[in-house]
């Protein structure tokens, strides 16, 4: 599977938008790019996913570039409860369904 | 609608003993999985099920992990014997179809091997 990049950390400042890039270069023609978060002491919570069109949900939207070698997943108006880490992950089509799991990026919303 | 979940919450337990973490997925989820993230790690899967036959175990540890969902319902794992590395969060999640269809996270069972 195609393995991700996100940077470590970023701050957010709340009401404003949220910005959380990814880079999956070596990402295949079909696999999609999912975002989960995890909130700390909760389990990881879906967030939105997509393969090659720019997809919109109640929680994010999520661009993915026209190489789709990069994606980025916009909170348009952070709030204190989006602190949390947040994973981009990459699955095939043919997937069973495991999610594998990188580092994350660690966004903490200030007020 | 319930959400999954997991018991206990927390378990302390020594070295040598046996712990037994239970799973209850959402009603109808024919699919469930067992992750774990230990300190310091990233989140690590370790099976799936779907219903009541395991379809991807490559990511249990060792032998001394065994995990069951008897009848398709309720999954449970035990470790047997606790060794100190087994420390860490072990998630579940549910889904109703395998694939590329969201999961749905359990908060976790915390446990820690003394």
């Amino acid at each position: 599977d195609a393995k991700t990049t996100q940077p470590t950390s970023m701050d957010c400042a709340e009401g404003r938008a949220a910005n959380l890039p990814c880079n999956h270069s070596t990402i295949s023609g079909n696999e999609y790019v999912y975002w989960y978060r995890q909130i700390h002491s909760q389990g990881p919570q879906y967030i939105i996913h997509g393969l090659k069109n720019n997809e919109t949900n109640e929680m994010a939207s999520l661009i993915i570039t026209e190489d789709r070698k990069s994606s980025t997943l916009i909170l348009p108006h952070a709030t204190l409860r989006d602190t949390a880490v947040y994973y981009c992950i990459v699955r095939p089509s043919d997937s069973w369904g495991k999610l594998q799991f990188g580092a994350g990026t660690q966004v903490v919303v200030t007020p | 609608e319930a959400g999954v979940t997991q018991f206990p919450s927390h378990s302390v337990i020594e070295k040598g003993q046996t712990v037994t973490l239970r799973c209850d997925p959402i009603s109808g989820h024919d699919n469930l999985y067992w992750y774990r993230r230990v300190m310091g790690k990233e989140i690590k899967f370790l099976l799936h099920f779907v219903k009541e036959s395991k379809q991807d175990e490559s990511g249990m540890p060792n032998n001394r992990f065994l995990a069951e969902r008897t009848g398709g319902t309720y999954s449970t794992l035990k470790v047997q014997p606790a060794e100190l590395e087994d420390s860490g969060v072990y998630f579940c999640a549910s889904s109703p179809l395998a694939g590329l269809y969201e999961q749905y996270f359990g908060p976790g069972t915390r446990l820690t091997v003394t």
